[in-house]
């Protein structure tokens, strides 16, 4: 069956490291995103591509860049970490157009010291 | 620009009863609207949807009726368990700008108690 998976579930690192968010779609899906959750905030969006090579900044976006080499893959990097990038991070896929539903991965929980 | 606005709860039931979780939206175009669940620990499912006005959305019990004059998506279950307990997002997707935006609301955490 397809699916999105995420690595690693959990992550603890320190403030100013560098960290990547992997992320893996086997639906073949041309759109993929990157959101963040926070309680009180609900989902935000920080980074989403409509394919390969494209990307695109969503409304958190400042400190996080992301890649797309492969339709597959989209990972998200954090710079330079800092304590308010502490959050659970979800990727999601979807089918081009833009009434199709997205599917979830199981999340990232970050933690940043 | 466009938004959604969903009652944040917690909202706490017996089992049992029936669940009414409001959702209102405000889009420029002809959006799809979706309802997706989270349980704990878990990323989000999609629970239903409709993508044009009159449309009835339904999965496991749950409905849920785009209305188009009132701007309006309410999730209804006549019959809660235990099982439903989760948080759950009301959504959007708007096709009126380029490509595929997804607006969420801010989810309704529900608590069923047996």
């Amino acid at each position: 069956d397809a699916e999105i998976t995420q690595s690693p579930r959990h992550k603890i690192t320190e403030t100013g490291r560098q960290v990547t968010l992997a992320c893996h779609q086997t639906w073949n899906h041309n759109n993929m995103f990157w959101y963040r959750q926070d309680l009180g905030h609900g989902l935000r969006l920080i980074h989403y591509s409509y394919g390969v090579q494209d990307t695109n900044k969503g409304e958190v976006s400042d400190g996080y860049s992301v890649s797309r080499s492969n339709t597959e893959d989209l990972p998200l990097t954090l710079e330079s970490a800092a304590s308010s990038q502490t959050s659970v991070y979800f990727c999601a896929s979807s089918e081009s157009g833009p009434l199709n539903e997205q599917f979830f991965g199981p999340g990232t929980r970050l933690t940043v010291l | 620009g466009n938004s959604v606005t969903q009652m944040e709860g917690p909202v706490t039931l017996s089992e049992e009863a029936f669940l009414t979780i409001n959702c209102t939206y405000t889009a420029t175009g002809y959006p799809s609207l979706f309802w997706y669940v989270q349980y704990p620990g878990e990323g989000l499912q999609l629970l239903l949807k409709a993508t044009k006005a009159d449309d009835k959305g339904s999965n496991k019990g749950f409905e849920a009726t785009y209305r188009k004059e009132t701007t309006s998506f309410h999730l209804e279950k006549g019959s809660v368990q235990v099982s439903d307990s989760a948080v759950y997002f009301c959504a959007l997707s708007d096709p009126g700008g380029y490509g595929q935006n997804f607006v969420f609301g801010p989810g309704t955490r529900l608590s069923v108690l047996p």
